[in-house]
């Protein structure tokens, strides 16, 4: 039984590159959530999709970062330009039902290091 | 013990004593909490969730309990392993809407 799935694992790149991570969410889930992690914030909330719609980005950093979610089984976040303050792990999560009332179902992760 | 968006503590024991994690939430409105455990390279887990009109619930070695009248919520973990060594959140949802709101977590680190 597959959980949330995340790509890349790791990624290096330069500072004003264009990183792309992905995340298919378990099958069946109609939530989806990108965090952040970091050792000073902790994880912070990015962005919450709801049926592929984008209910709460206010947790987006600002006009470097997007998110979509283009079909119920797949969503992107793009950080371009990257600088290294983005450096951090990314998590996607899924879960089931409006507002996501039930838990969280996290991915492994993507983390990102920006030189 | 951890409040939600402060330092993250350190908890240290013996292999075999039971451990206890503190969370002092922040929203009154929150009726819904979980627990949530994050290995080293891994992503969060669930490990116990406790509604608002409970103040107790157990699991497999592991009861939370849940003190409204203080916004105090605590992860007890039995006969501590070193598997159980990890970073443990609690993430409280309020009724009618939702916006996750996680705590900074705690460090368990358990000793053989």
């Amino acid at each position: 039984d597959a959980g949330v799935i995340q790509s890349p694992r790791h990624e290096v790149t330069e500072m004003g590159q264009e990183v792309t991570l992905r995340c298919k969410p378990i099958s069946g889930h109609n939530s989806l959530f990108w965090y952040r992690q970091t050792m000073m914030r902790g994880l912070e909330l990015l962005i919450y999709f709801n049926n592929n719609v984008p209910i709460d980005d206010s947790g987006m950093p600002e006009d470097r970062f997007s998110a979509k979610m283009p079909n119920a089984s797949f969503s992107t976040l793009k950080i371009q330009p990257s600088e290294p303050r983005d450096s951090a792990v990314y998590f996607c999560a899924s879960s089931f039902g409006q507002g996501a009332t039930g838990e969280l179902f996290f991915g492994e992760g993507s983390r990102l290091t920006v030189l | 013990g951890e409040s939600v968006g402060l330092h993250l503590p350190t908890l240290s024991v013996q292999e075999g004593d039971n451990s206890i994690i503190n969370c002092a939430y922040s929203n009154s409105a929150s009726d819904y909490f979980i627990w949530y455990k994050q290995e080293s390279g891994k992503g969060p887990q669930f490990i116990i969730d406790i509604r608002s009109n409970m103040d107790k619930r157990q699991g497999q070695r592991v009861t939370v309990l849940l003190n409204k009248t203080v916004k105090h919520l605590s992860l007890q973990i039995a006969a501590t392993q070193p598997g159980d060594s990890a970073v443990y959140f609690c993430e409280e949802k309020p009724g009618g809407s939702y916006i996750p709101t996680f705590g900074r977590g705690t460090s368990l680190i358990v000793h053989p």
